[in-house]
């Protein structure tokens, strides 16, 4: 397997503009998080998906920052507008989980470096 | 609500010295360990986990950690290390999923190891 998938690997814009990120997840994982890497903050989960449902976003910063996932392959961070205050690692992960409740072994994506000038 | 420190921010040390890096967790509940560890420019990979049994946790590349409930504490140690495990390490803690909810992942800020010749 090709393990998750994040696209871009890099990413720079200008502050106002829409940034998407996206993600394909390890084929037969139902668990997709978005966590954000900082040297501030270190990292944070942004938001939590099982079997394609949003189960907990409550890391999401604000109304800026939305996330999807259409189907259990794909799965897309938007931040519009975007700010300096951004710019970060973005990375993806996936899970099998037996429940919604059960989290053991995330695997990650490379991420996205996301700097917004 | 649980959190993680790491004591440490950075370790240096030579090639073929033991290692420890230091990880207390704060919890009132019952709680699953997790170290993960992050190679240059690439995603988090487990390094090994503790959900419940033996207290000592072999992980991959000859890593393990030790679960102290009394002291709180889950330190990662190496008795030979190689050029190799430069990385920065991720200690993890999630509480038992309450009713209805799910174990959710909080990670430390990280301690970055640094194995010199």
């Amino acid at each position: 397997d090709a393990g998750v998938i994040q696209s871009p690997r890099h990413e720079v814009t200008e502050m106002g503009q829409e940034v998407t990120l996206r993600c394909k997840p390890i084929s037969g994982h139902n668990s997709l998080f978005w966590y954000r890497q900082t040297m501030m903050r270190g990292l944070e989960l942004l938001i939590y998906f099982n079997n394609n449902v949003p189960i907990d976003d409550s890391g999401m910063p604000e109304d800026r920052f939305s996330a999807k996932m259409p189907n259990a392959s794909f799965s897309t961070l938007k931040i519009q507008p975007s700010e300096p205050r951004d710019s970060a690692v973005y990375f993806c992960a996936s899970s099998f989980n037996r429940d919604v409740a059960t989290n053991e072994k995330l695997f990650f994506g490379s991420g996205t470096q996301l700097s917004v000038l | 609500a649980q959190s993680v420190t790491q004591l440490d921010s950075q370790v240096p040390v030579f090639e073929e010295a033991p290692v420890e890096l230091r990880c207390n967790y704060s919890s009132s509940v019952s709680v699953y360990l997790f170290w993960y560890v992050q190679y240059p420019n690439q995603g988090l990979q487990l390094l090994l986990k503790y959900l419940s049994g033996s207290t000592l946790v072999k992980g991959i590349n000859g890593f393990e950690a030790e679960f102290n409930k009394s002291q709180t504490s889950f330190h990662l140690r190496k008795p030979s290390v190689h050029i190799s495990d430069t990385a920065e390490y991720f200690c993890a803690v999630s509480d038992q999923a309450p009713p209805g909810g799910y174990n959710k992942l909080i990670f430390g800020a990280g301690t970055r190891l640094a194995v010199h010749p």
